[in-house]
């Protein structure tokens, strides 16, 4: 079946240092992939995504970019901030049948980010 | 706009008991998701509710059972507690299709004792 395989955190990282966390996926059909973060005491929220290969989706200084060769999505930052402490999801989804609506993640990966 | 709302926030419970839990959808929204998150770990999907139907289901017990009403708001239900169902139980609201995005709430946590 379809898995999200992520880094292990906690990745901890001092503030304007850039941040890459590692996702690959293994999936049967042709899925679209996302990056949700939580931040404690909170529910997941949409950071970025990318529905087809070698496209690039980005937020908030965030980008991540579809790598079907090497089935990776990986997350980057080029200089983080103390509030990007948080722990961020990497997921799946297939959109090509009827489990469009189940989304695959991975552990999450913690990062922290110190002044 | 209101966003997703769950109720209760944190419930205790006793193994082999029963419990709902609740979920309104965000404005406009037709389509619910259950997820499950143990401590440190990612969610894992439960099942998801369109029109009232159940629309594909994860791999967990019929136990886990839910309901969509005719306000789109929904509710998880679990029988038979047993102590590996303690986590965060997340409900994420959206549109009808593979092109929209779930908005999740900010979850109940379910501990079992």
């Amino acid at each position: 079946g379809d898995s999200v395989t992520q880094m292990e955190g906690p990745v901890t990282l001092s503030e304007e240092a850039f941040l890459t966390i590692n996702c690959t996926y293994t999936a049967t059909g042709y899925p679209s992939l996302f990056w949700y973060v939580q931040y404690p005491g909170e529910g997941l929220q949409l950071l970025l995504k990318a529905t087809k290969a070698d496209d690039k989706g980005s937020n908030k200084g965030f980008e991540a970019t579809y790598r079907k060769e090497t089935t990776s999505f990986h997350l980057e930052k080029g200089s983080v901030q103390v509030s990007d402490s948080a722990v961020y999801f990497c997921a799946l989804s297939d959109m090509t049948t009827d489990s469009w609506g189940k989304l695959q993640f991975g552990a999450g990966t913690q990062v922290v980010v110190t002044p | 706009e209101t966003g997703v709302t769950q109720s209760p926030t944190h419930l205790i419970k006793t193994r082999g008991q029963q419990v709902t839990l609740r979920c309104s959808s965000q404005s406009g929204h037709n389509t619910v998701s259950w997820y499950q998150q143990a401590l440190g770990q990612g969610p894992q999907f439960i099942f998801q509710y369109y029109r009232e139907e159940e629309n594909g289901r994860g791999n967990f017990p019929p136990r886990f059972s839910g309901l969509q009403f005719p306000n789109y708001s929904s509710e998880l239900n679990v029988n038979a507690l047993e102590l590996d169902d303690s986590a965060l139980y997340l409900c994420a609201s959206s549109l009808a299709g593979p092109l929209y995005e779930q908005y999740f709430g900010p979850g109940t946590r379910l501990t079992v004792t």
